[in-house]
């Protein structure tokens, strides 16, 4: 069975701040890829960022990073010089690769204060 | 550039009625889905449909379900007899094929069932 939690329901952060958004899967798939999709209120999710399992280094873009703990099975985002364009509800999810399906978290919702 | 749509953005209906919810995933996508989040609950995979067939459902894809692709550029779930219990945000995504992993998703329905 595959699960992914995300224990912070909301959060919020201070404009050009920094912030980091955790997430903790279990799988027993050796092969999968990570996600974080931001889906901004009242539209669709987007991809913000993914991670294969077997590559050790933490992907980037941009802003956005993650660190990416195989072992602890942790996948959290930071979100850097955060910007009101940031505030929109977060998922985590997971995508085995021998599977077609993904795993979603229940989202966290990301403010950006002014 | 490209993107899943979903019509309506809002649906009420009443209990015991037949709903249809329409999606129109990216063209020369070839695996489509079909999720759902109840209110403050995790986002739960219905099915996934590949090939003009279901490749996968979940327990809760049950005979009040069904999917079809029936004039090659929709893709519909419906639902027979609604219950209270699906009222929930459905989200349709789809994906361009096997070795992409990026799902893109529609902005969702909100079906509320009175």
């Amino acid at each position: 069975a595959q699960t992914v939690t995300q224990s912070q329901p909301e959060m919020s952060v201070q404009e050009a701040e920094t912030v980091t958004l955790s997430c903790t899967y279990d799988t027993s798939e050796n092969n999968y890829y990570l996600f974080w999709y931001k889906q901004p209120p009242s539209r669709q999710m987007i991809l913000v960022i993914r991670q294969e399992a077997y590559k050790q280094q933490n992907a980037t873009e941009n802003r956005f990073s993650v660190n990416f703990q195989k072992a602890a099975k942790s996948f959290s985002l930071k979100i850097s010089d955060s910007q009101l364009g940031d505030t929109a509800m977060y998922f985590c999810a997971c995508l085995p690769m021998s599977g077609n399906q993904f795993y979603f978290g229940t989202g966290t919702s990301l403010t950006v204060i002014p | 550039e490209p993107e899943v749509t979903q019509t309506p953005s809002h649906q009420v209906t009443q209990m015991g009625q037949e709903v249809i919810l329409r999606c129109v995933p990216i063209s020369n996508h070839l695996y489509f889905y079909w999720y759902r989040q109840i209110l403050g609950q995790k986002v739960e995979f219905l099915v996934s449909f590949y090939n003009n067939e279901i490749s996968e459902k979940s327990e809760i894809f049950d005979d009040q379900f069904s999917v079809e692709r029936p004039d090659g550029s929709n893709f519909t779930l419906k639902i027979r007899s609604t219950k209270l219990e699906d009222s929930a945000m459905y989200f349709c995504a789809s994906r361009a094929g096997e070795g992409y992993t990026e799902a893109f998703f529609g902005q969702g329905t909100r079906l509320t069932v009175v």
